[in-house]
């Protein structure tokens, strides 16, 4: 079945550096991509979609300068956080969807800024 | 935003069939109906999605009522590794992806 794969699983960080977690799709092409972050006990909360090759498209109140995401081929995509602070610290998921490939998810990142 | 509600938790006893209700009653005709389920601290997993024809596949079925206001997941027979929170997204093909609160399902051993 589709896999896909994200990276790092875990990460720990000090405050004001960036972050950088990579997605790939790797059996199927990714058209479009999606990042969610996840706090301890709620929901997924969409952050952003991103088309291959278009600039993506932020949710409501998520910061477009703080979360950089790049969708630069078919099966890749990275979520950059800019300048993390300990309120950054969550489960960042992405996923993947193509032609007739419904959604998967990567395992997560637990990013964690000390 | 999410557009399905889900009790938030249900209990079954390991080797009973899993009966998990979803309400979408403002679904429009081009949403399909899908099914994820999250394992602590794991990405969610894909189990099954349809339109309007019941679906089933190894792992589940999908019930979509008639007027496909509501739908159920059916795990035939539930194991403990089936403890999990499962989610019920309504989306039409090229949209975003909503997760509401889910149903956080304890199997019982």
């Amino acid at each position: 079945g589709a896999v896909v794969s994200q990276h790092p699983s875990w990460v720990i960080c000090k405050s004001g550096t960036s972050v950088k977690i990579e997605c790939r799709s790797l059996d199927f092409q990714a058209t479009t991509m999606f990042w969610y972050r996840q706090f301890p006990k709620q929901s997924l909360m969409l952050m952003a979609t991103s088309n291959e090759g278009s600039k993506a498209t932020y949710e409501q109140g998520v910061e477009k300068d703080k979360f950089l995401i790049n969708h630069a081929s078919l099966t890749l995509s990275t979520l950059t956080v800019t300048s993390a602070h300990p309120e950054d610290s969550s489960f960042y998921i992405c996923s993947a969807t193509g032609p007739r490939t419904p959604l998967h998810f990567g395992n997560g990142t637990r990013l964690t800024v000390t | 935003d999410a557009k399905t509600t889900q009790p938030p938790s249900m209990d079954c006893a390991e080797g009973r069939a899993a009966n998990l209700p979803c309400n979408h009653s403002t679904i429009s005709g081009n949403e399909y109906v899908y099914w994820y389920r999250q394992i602590h601290s794991q990405g969610p997993q894909y189990i099954i999605h349809g339109l309007k024809n019941n679906e089933t596949n190894e792992m589940a079925s999908l019930i979509i009522t008639e007027d496909r206001k509501s739908s159920t997941l059916i795990l035939p027979h539930a194991t403990l590794r089936d403890t999990a929170v499962y989610y019920c997204i309504v989306r039409e093909t090229g949209n975003q992806f909503y997760f509401g609160t889910g149903t956080s399902l304890t199997v019982i051993p």
